[in-house]
């Protein structure tokens, strides 16, 4: 079966613009989550959407943001880059909302910001 | 909070040797322990899981135990092969009173594995 989709692959955007980042999850995954790797601060949560709710949220400004939908799709947003939002975006689905469940991760966007 | 410390890397072998790659976590409650890999230019793949004290995770020649009296989680493989150069993350799932189950993940160890 397919895995988790994530698009664009490679992103080069200007300061102060903004981006939006798509993941398509496992088909029957319903838990999409989002994090932030660096090399400096390693993987950091950013969201987590449940059917269509964000039922999480990590420790990150309101630029920001996302949503899921009907069919579990998600979207990320990030408005006024900043040079340091660089870093590789990585999407994960899971089939349920349960510490059993591993994830299974997209490859990533890898946005850069000049 | 919950959190997981892994030895720093990079860890670098020669093919065929023994590994371990040590993690030890806290959590507030009874957490589920995973293992990751990720592949140059890739996303994280689940390795490997346990799910209670004393479980063993395996896969593709890796093997973790869940020793909750050191809460520890170490992932050892007896030979390794160049393939296996990836970074390696432990992470932790908790299911705290309210269905918080989002995973924490450690700093990831490189390891680097020579022909």
């Amino acid at each position: 079966k397919a895995g988790v989709t994530q698009t664009p692959r490679y992103l080069i955007k200007t300061r102060g613009q903004q981006v939006t980042l798509s993941c398509s999850p496992i088909s029957g995954h319903r838990s999409v989550s989002w994090y932030q790797q660096t090399p400096g601060q390693g993987l950091q949560f950013l969201f987590e959407y449940f059917s269509e709710t964000q039922r999480n949220k990590g420790n990150f400004p309101g630029r920001f943001s996302g949503r899921q939908f009907s069919n579990s799709r998600s979207e990320m947003n990030v408005s006024t880059l900043e040079l340091g939002d660089s870093a590789l975006y990585l999407c994960a689905s899971s089939l349920g909302r349960d510490s059993n469940y591993g994830y299974t991760f997209g490859s990533g966007t890898r946005l850069t910001v000049v | 909070g919950d959190s997981v410390t892994q030895m720093e890397g990079p860890v670098t072998l020669s093919e065929e040797a023994f590994l371990t790659i040590n993690c030890t976590y806290t959590a507030t409650g009874y957490p589920s322990l995973f293992w990751y890999v990720q592949y140059p230019g890739e996303g994280l793949q689940l390795l490997l899981k346990a799910t209670k004290a004393d479980d063993k995770g395996s896969n593709k020649g890796f093997e973790a135990t869940y020793r909750k009296e050191t809460t520890s989680f170490h992932l050892e493989k007896g030979s390794v092969q160049v393939s296996d150069s990836a970074v390696y993350f432990c992470a932790l799932s908790d299911n705290l009173s309210g269905g918080s189950y989002i995973p924490t993940f450690g700093r990831g160890t490189s390891l680097i594995v020579h022909p």
